[in-house]
């Protein structure tokens, strides 16, 4: 069964920081990962989506990488603000998708 | 603008009600998924289906049944509510997943609170 891992749980860092948000799988067979943002008390917006021929998808000021061999994606935001405080999540796609739990991310002014 | 509706964002029901969570989708995707959301346990897939009256048992479907009799409507059940079926329920929607981009759309969440 796939199972998806966020590092870390949450994370804490000044306005401006540049940050990397890391996702782990199991099984490498699948069709794509995707990232998401959640913000407290509602439904999840999606960031980017990443086929599994892709190695990486960019949007504004975030990049998402996908290494499929090693089970690996990382969301990497550049010049973080407040605004960009959420929890991010990510999900891996084989017929249905599973999620990690997320990282809950805050940004300080 | 794609859409994914779900038509109770609050509820409060008794132990033992039969309670009913409806999702509308005006996007005609063939896929439709209920995910239930936890403290620390993050989303845990409850049924999806992939076509109109067909579904699949997810992680957790115990406790729950689905309907899904168009295309644009995926109907999560409580038979009999318990306790611990509070939780955030979310709707999600999408093309199947061999079609290039298949991006998945989530409702807002339905809270529900069993007492």
């Amino acid at each position: 069964k796939q199972e998806v891992t966020q590092i870390p749980a949450a994370l804490s860092v000044p306005e401006g920081e540049n940050l990397v948000l890391n996702c782990s799988f199991t099984d490498s067979a699948i069709y794509n990962l995707q990232w998401f943002r959640q913000d407290p008390g509602k439904g999840l917006t999606s960031l980017l989506l990443i086929q599994s021929s892709q190695r990486e998808q960019t949007s504004g000021r975030l990049n998402a990488s996908l290494d499929k061999s090693s089970g690996r994606s990382t969301l990497y935001i550049a010049a973080s603000q407040p605004g960009d405080s959420a929890t991010y999540l990510c999900a891996v796609r084989p017929n249905d998708m599973r999620f990690g739990a997320g990282t809950r991310l805050t940004v300080k002014p | 603008d794609v859409k994914v509706t779900q038509s109770s964002r609050y509820l409060v029901k008794r132990t033992g009600e039969k309670v009913f969570l409806e999702c509308v989708q005006d996007m005609d995707h063939e896929n439709m998924f209920w995910y239930r959301q936890d403290p620390g346990l993050g989303l845990r897939l409850i049924y999806f289906s992939y076509d109109v009256k067909m579904k699949e048992k997810g992680d957790i479907p115990e406790g729950y049944s689905v309907s899904r009799e168009k295309k644009e409507r995926f109907s999560l059940i409580l038979e009999s509510a318990s306790t611990n079926q509070t939780s955030m329920y979310l709707c999600a929607s999408s093309t199947p997943e061999t079609v290039v981009g298949n991006t998945i759309y989530f409702g807002e969440g339905s809270w529900l609170t069993v007492v």
